[in-house]
């Protein structure tokens, strides 16, 4: 079936340092993949996507490329801010179906000044 | 900029009663979605819904649970005898089109159930 798995969390780090995120997945074919980003008492928003293979999502200053090899999407940041805390969402949509997002579980970063 | 929104943000209710989350997605979304997250855990599809009928639903997604899109603007999620289990937040989306390749969904902030 299709699975998201992410590390697990809370993540703490202090503002400046690189964040990586692991993200790997399971599904059939080649899946789009994307991160979402929750922050407190706010809704899940679209971070940053990859359609196919090798390609690589930005935004905001995180990136995360799309590796069909190790079938991963790692999340990382050269650099958080305080404002990055939240809880961050490695996800994917199959080919099989448009309309069904697969979450994984979920990681929480807090960052500290 | 438009957005997805939801309410109640919490509803508390007794086990075995009705409740209906109320959502107004984007005004010229086509596709609605219903996911929910236990607390502690991932969050999860329900159901989607297209030109007024569902189009795939989850094994979650049984009897208890309805959805509607009664005027031109709400989508409800219905659950008809609320059990302990069915706590969590829940999260309403939309997307515009299904045209071509994937269209962003955009979600709401959720509602917070609570079952006493």
């Amino acid at each position: 079936g299709n699975s998201v798995t992410q590390m697990e969390g809370p993540v703490t780090l202090s503002e400046e340092a690189f964040l990586t995120i692991n993200c790997t997945y399971t599904a059939t074919g080649y899946p789009s993949l994307f991160w979402y980003v929750q922050y407190p008492g706010e809704g899940l928003q679209l971070l940053l996507k990859a359609t196919k293979a090798d390609d690589k999502g930005s935004n905001k200053g995180f990136e995360a490329t799309y590796r069909k090899e190790t079938t991963s999407f790692h999340l990382e940041k050269g650099s958080v801010q305080v404002s990055d805390s939240a809880v961050y969402f490695c996800a994917l949509i199959p080919k099989t179906s448009y309309d069904k997002v697969i979450f994984g579980p979920g990681t929480s970063l807090s960052v500290i000044p | 900029e438009p957005e997805v929104t939801q309410t109640p943000s919490h509803q508390v209710t007794q086990m075995g009663q009705e409740v209906i989350l109320r959502c107004v997605p984007i005004s010229n979304h086509l596709y609605f979605y219903w996911y929910r997250q236990i607390l502690g855990q991932k969050v999860e599809f329900l159901v989607s819904f297209y030109n007024n009928e569902i189009s795939e639903k989850s094994e979650i997604f049984d009897d208890q649970f309805s959805v509607e899109r009664p005027d031109g603007s709400n989508f409800t999620l219905k659950i008809r005898s609320t059990k302990l289990e069915d706590s969590a937040m829940y999260f309403c989306a939309s997307r515009e089109t299904r045209q071509g390749s994937y269209n962003e969904q955009f979600f709401g902030p959720g509602t917070r159930l609570t079952v006493l």
